[in-house]
């Protein structure tokens, strides 16, 4: 079983429409929480960092994580054409310095 | 100019040789990775670096080895070369507990 689940999508939505995209992880030392967006040829970039449970804002994206059930999720509101990309969870342990990814999941935003 | 900038861009080979994938930075991070991504498989360390006297294999080290030239430069070569490390591979540096990683824009690699 791998540390941390994504589902490899793709996952379709028409422009508007409000995205869910999650990860579930079987360590429990995992303290900090990122979600990485990745455009088609190119690296991977940080859009959303959380630390411990809670959720984040920042603009369309909120990032939230439960700890008790071991799921985080992003959630796109009025997604955009601009989102399509794959989108990767990455979570690491307080002073374990490297970061275990999802396999990311291919999101397609329709116009 | 890209921060992080990798050569070759895209690369073939053949099964046997030797190929050195080169990644060069300019944000001054003392931290620098190199991964490969593959499909339904995600992206896995291959070797990391804190500082330029400071080399630690990752989860699929075999059949690589790494070289940090100076802070700003870090290698990754494949000896001989096998058909099973075709793959995306990516460079990435950052700072601090390495949360945030710039990455590259990645290596495309075939190896026939």
């Amino acid at each position: 079983q791998k540390e941390v689940e994504q589902d490899p999508g793709p996952l379709s939505v028409p422009e508007g429409a409000i995205v869910s995209l999650n990860c579930t992880y079987s360590n429990s030392a995992f303290q900090y929480f990122m979600w990485y967006r990745q455009y088609s040829r190119k690296g991977p970039e940080l859009l959303m960092y959380t630390y411990s449970s809670g959720n984040k804002e920042d603009g369309r994206f909120t990032a939230q994580v439960d700890k008790s059930s071991k799921y985080i999720s992003l959630f796109i509101r009025d997604s955009q054409p601009s989102d399509s990309a794959t989108y990767l969870c990455a979570m690491r342990n307080t002073g374990f310095q490297k970061l275990v990814f999802g396999t990311g999941t291919r999101l397609l935003v329709s116009p | 100019d890209a921060d992080v900038t990798q050569t070759p861009r895209n690369r073939i080979t053949k099964t046997g040789k030797r190929i050195m994938l080169e990644c060069s930075q300019t944000k001054g991070h003392d931290r620098m990775y190199w991964y490969r991504q593959d499909p339904g498989l995600g992206l896995r360390l291959i070797y990391y670096s804190f500082d330029v006297k400071d080399i630690n294999k990752g989860e699929i080290s075999d059949g690589y080895s790494v070289s940090r030239q100076a802070q700003a430069k870090f290698s990754l070569s494949l000896e001989s070369a096998i058909p099973n490390q075709t793959a995306l591979y990516f460079c990435a540096t950052s700072d601090g507990a390495g949360d945030t990683q710039y990455f590259g824009p990645g290596t495309r690699l075939t190896v026939l």
